[in-house]
């Protein structure tokens, strides 16, 4: 089994630059997949792979990885993009199995 | 434009067994793929439930494992999701997904359903 850790809030001025984080020991042999989601609506792709952006999410969004730790960085962040992140990755043991971080509320100021 | 559908029975009742199926349309799940349930409860986060490869290979969380099946009908383009004795616990919104493997390292829910409220209440 594995689990991803998260931090519940983030937030961050109109504008800047935040980096929203997730733990864990499987992220040291896969990489992290994010997911933004907004009151009410269905999860949406934002980063997967080593930073690879689906098409249509803006190229403020990116994604990076060290150690156990994989990173999701809204370079100049938007009213638009408060919502919940969450994180998630193959479990550790080898097998096809996955598993999501607890989510971190991101507040824009 | 891949797109999903959840559909199913909103109101459960506890002991009895949960049953949902995903219509997908704008793709041929025997093409390819894993395919995915997830669900939230209530104010709550994501928990991956389990995912059928095209094939039909399945892989269940752990800790579900003992009342999950996940199963594909390639005929009618869909696939579904049965949990057995639900109780409180397993009210939430339930999701299903396509998951997209880029390598082995590598993955992504691409494409998600706008997901249904299931409530386990007598």
């Amino acid at each position: 089994s594995s689990e991803l850790t998260q931090d519940p809030a983030v937030s961050v001025a109109l504008g800047q630059t935040v980096r929203i984080t997730c733990q864990g020991d499987s992220l040291r042999s896969y990489y992290a997949s994010w997911y933004q989601q907004k009151p009410g609506q269905a999860p949406v792709l934002v980063i997967y792979g080593k930073n690879n952006r689906p098409s249509g999410i803006p190229d403020r969004f990116s994604g990076s990885s060290s150690g156990n730790t994989a990173s999701l960085t809204i370079t100049g962040a938007q009213a638009e993009d408060e919502a919940d992140y969450y994180c998630n990755s193959r479990d550790s043991s080898g097998n096809p199995l996955w598993v999501f971080g607890g989510g971190t509320k991101l507040t824009v100021l | 434009q891949v797109q999903l559908q959840e559909s199913g029975p909103g109101l459960v009742k506890p002991s009895e067994t949960l049953s949902l199926t995903c219509a997908v349309s704008g793709y041929s799940i025997s093409s390819g793929y894993y395919w995915g349930w997830i669900r939230q409860p209530p104010g709550k986060g994501l928990e991956w439930i389990g995912s059928i490869y095209h094939s039909g290979s399945t892989y269940y969380n752990p800790s579900l494992k003992s009342r999950v099946t996940i199963s594909v009908d390639t005929s009618k383009n869909q696939f579904s999701l049965k949990l057995s004795s639900v109780t409180a616990a397993d009210t939430a919104v339930y999701y299903c997904a396509r998951l997209t493997v880029t390598s082995p390292y590598s993955d992504g829910f691409d494409y998600w359903g706008q997901g249904t409220l299931v409530t386990v209440s007598s």
